[in-house]
């Protein structure tokens, strides 16, 4: 089955900056890659997702970029605001007919 | 409805009893998801439904838990003979087809005591 693993398990920033989360899958007919944020004690939210027929996609300050070959995603945030901190977490699935497997999570840390 | 939502909110039940858990999800969504998620983890795989059908139940931590889909809409997840293990937020997602945006519910904080 799909495997997701998902890395830093925290990063920290400054204000400003950008941010860079990085996942790889396992399974090679994956081609949908969502991205999820999650605030404290809030429900998981899609920020952005991307198909397996792109290799980038991109949001104001937020975008994902899909290496197929290499089996990686990335989700990069911009000009990052204490607002971005959260639990951020990837995922991916098969077109119909399987479920999606989430990374571990990263935590992100923006400081003002 | 205008999401996903999921019942009891929160739930204290002593060590050895039977639980239930909620799960509505948006009307017409065929895809239905259970996830785990205790403090400060990831989002564990539990079981998936396309219509009351579940392709996946790989997730299932063990025998105690089961779940089912009626009418294509309604589901409930049901834990066994609950432990203190068990304990974690117990979420409930749904979507139009397997790729496409999953809304989460809310989610269910299960206590075991």
């Amino acid at each position: 089955g799909e495997n997701v693993e998902q890395h830093p398990s925290t990063l920290s920033v400054q204000e400003g900056d950008s941010a860079v989360i990085k996942c790889t899958y396992s399974d090679s007919a994956s081609n949908y890659f969502p991205w999820y944020k999650q605030e404290l004690g809030k429900r998981p939210q899609l920020i952005i997702d991307i198909r397996s027929n792109v290799g980038e996609k991109k949001d104001q300050r937020i975008a994902v970029t899909l290496n197929k070959t290499a089996k990686h995603f990335s989700l990069h945030i911009t000009e990052t605001q204490p607002e971005d901190s959260a639990v951020y977490f990837c995922a991916a699935s098969r077109e119909y007919g399987n479920k999606l497997v989430f990374g571990a999570g990263t935590i992100l840390r923006v400081k003002s | 409805g205008a999401g996903v939502s999921q019942s009891p909110s929160n739930k204290v039940t002593e060590k050895g009893k039977d639980v239930e858990l909620r799960c509505d999800p948006i009307s017409g969504h065929t895809a239905l998801y259970w996830y785990r998620q205790s403090l400060g983890q990831g989002l564990e795989f539990l079981i998936y439904f396309q219509g009351n059908s579940a392709p996946d139940k790989s997730g299932l931590p063990s025998d105690r838990f089961s779940a089912e889909r009626t009418g294509g809409s309604v589901s409930t997840l049901t834990i066994q003979r609950t432990q203190q293990e068990d304990s974690a937020v117990y979420l409930c997602a749904s979507s139009l087809v397997e790729d496409t945006e999953a809304f989460f519910g809310q989610g269910t904080r299960l206590t075991v005591v």
